[in-house]
């Protein structure tokens, strides 16, 4: 199974502020034939499930506000939001679609400073 | 609107069986590959099971293939998960979930709310 990895665990930020997550692969993602990464990112709020942001490593869902974005290629991959909301509070996932078992990392919690 | 909604959870004792449902609104859900996830209280999602459109595939995750089945029946659009054997390391809220626009390649784009399956 493809082991993810995220740092940190959680974070205090100000608002208006930025917000940087890790997620580390212990496999690559990078599909060669297509050169897409096969990863996703996900916001999860309490009592909600969770809600895709990014795919494709950097390809911003529909809806999504361009305060987030998504890099990175092969096994380390970033989430930065660029000026961190109050309704920006929660718990981001990374994810990876490359193969069975789907595997999502243990969570960030970011929260407001 | 594209909508999948959860139900069949509930308290069940270890060893016991349940059947979750999860039924589809706005789309067929024979046209694409299905998926079952959990989340325990406090820990990330974790994958579950999956089945192709045509039902022809089935996959599942290494801790619950052999109790669990995934099935679906076209006619009520819905999906089911059969949970037999059930352990107290099963308690998890349920979701189903799809990758509904092929632009999003895999990922997860649409899931349902969730129904809680508690074993004790």
């Amino acid at each position: 199974d493809i082991v993810m990895t995220q740092s940190p665990e959680s974070l205090a930020v100000s608002l208006g502020e930025r917000a940087t997550i890790n997620c580390k692969s212990s496999q690559n993602v990078l599909f060669s034939s297509n050169k897409k990464n096969f990863l996703a990112w996900y916001q999860q709020r309490p009592g909600q499930p969770p809600k895709l942001l990014i795919y494709w490593a950097s390809t911003r869902e529909s809806g999504v506000p361009d305060r987030f974005s998504g890099s990175g290629s092969g096994t380390d991959f970033t989430l930065t939001i660029s000026s961190l909301q109050a309704e920006d509070v929660a718990v981001y996932y990374c994810q990876q679609y490359y193969t069975i078992p789907r595997t999502f990392g243990q969570g960030t919690k970011v929260e407001i400073k | 609107e594209v909508q999948l909604v959860e139900s069949g959870g509930g308290l069940v004792q270890p060893g016991g069986s349940l059947r979750l449902s999860c039924t589809a609104s706005g789309f067929t859900l024979s046209g694409y590959w299905m998926h079952w996830l959990r989340q325990a209280p406090g820990k990330g999602p974790v994958w579950v099971s999956r089945m192709s459109s045509d039902g022809s595939t089935t996959d599942y995750a290494d801790s619950v293939r052999g109790r669990v089945t995934i099935s679906s029946d076209d006619s009520k659009n819905t999906l089911y998960l059969q949970m037999n054997s059930l352990r107290v390391e099963d308690t998890a809220v349920y979701y189903c979930a799809t990758t509904y626009s092929s632009s999003s390649g895999g990922a997860f784009d649409v899931w349902g709310q969730g129904t809680m399956v508690t074993v004790s």
